[in-house]
């Protein structure tokens, strides 16, 4: 019965592949993210979307393209990897109290190895 | 932006001993909710405890306590009668509260708790 989960754990591809994590919650949270971390365990916001509305996009590549079908889904899809693209992914939700996102539950995290 | 600092890259503690895992950060808003997450070798983030900025009282959560000074800016992690299982990397956020704008979680570069025997 997980409550955020993201597909798939491990990911190894070669330099140049297009792929795709895709992450679910089904804790009926109206906001979703992805961070990445990376080798120095450092974690960073790349996308937030609230009821799949784009909401925060940081300093990431355009190879890096969020979409999120539904409030419960929110996929990333990376073009053109390339060897600094390794890093675990994390996606996360948020519930909303007084009107404002609070703490973030995580998946499980998909550690992306390019080679 | 606001910033969040770890000072502590790595800290050990003996088993049922206590230690205190620092945290500061630099913020110009008054209303923020401040986390620590643990992060164990199974790569899972967890939410350890929790606490708003307009709450006076330091959170709690059975072993893992709080010390929040807002003026300093200072959230610390105490963890009492530590176990083998809390070995792990524990980081600390901060979240902006302030109506209007999109938050995010900002963290600090984590602190590697070993706990020995």
């Amino acid at each position: 019965d997980t409550a955020v989960s993201q597909t798939p754990k491990y990911l190894v591809t070669q330099m140049g592949n297009d792929k795709s994590i895709k992450c679910e919650q089904n804790l009926g949270h109206d906001t979703m993210y992805w961070y990445k971390q990376d080798s120095k365990k450092f974690l960073k916001i790349m996308f937030s979307y609230n009821n799949k509305e784009l909401i925060i996009n940081e300093t990431v590549p355009n190879r890096f393209s969020p979409k999120s079908p539904d409030k419960a889904h929110l996929n990333l899809h990376i073009n053109s990897l390339e060897l600094g693209d390794s890093a675990v992914y994390f996606c996360a939700s948020s519930p909303t109290r007084r009107g404002q996102s609070t703490e973030a539950f995580f998946g499980q995290g998909t550690r992306l190895t390019v080679v | 932006a606001q910033t969040v600092t770890q000072s502590q890259p790595e800290m050990s503690v003996q088993e049922a001993e206590t230690v205190t895992l620092s945290c500061t950060y630099d913020t110009s808003e008054s209303d923020y909710y401040l986390f620590w997450y643990k992060q164990p070798p199974s790569r899972q983030m967890i939410l350890v405890i929790r606490q708003e900025a307009y709450k006076q009282q330091n959170a709690t959560e059975n072993r893992f306590s709080v010390n929040f000074q807002k003026a300093a800016k200072s959230f610390s992690l105490k963890i009492s009668d530590s176990q083998l299982g809390d070995a792990a990397m524990y980081f600390c956020a901060y979240r902006s509260q302030v109506t209007g704008t999109a938050s995010k979680l900002t963290f600090g570069t984590g602190t590697r708790l070993q706990v020995t025997l």
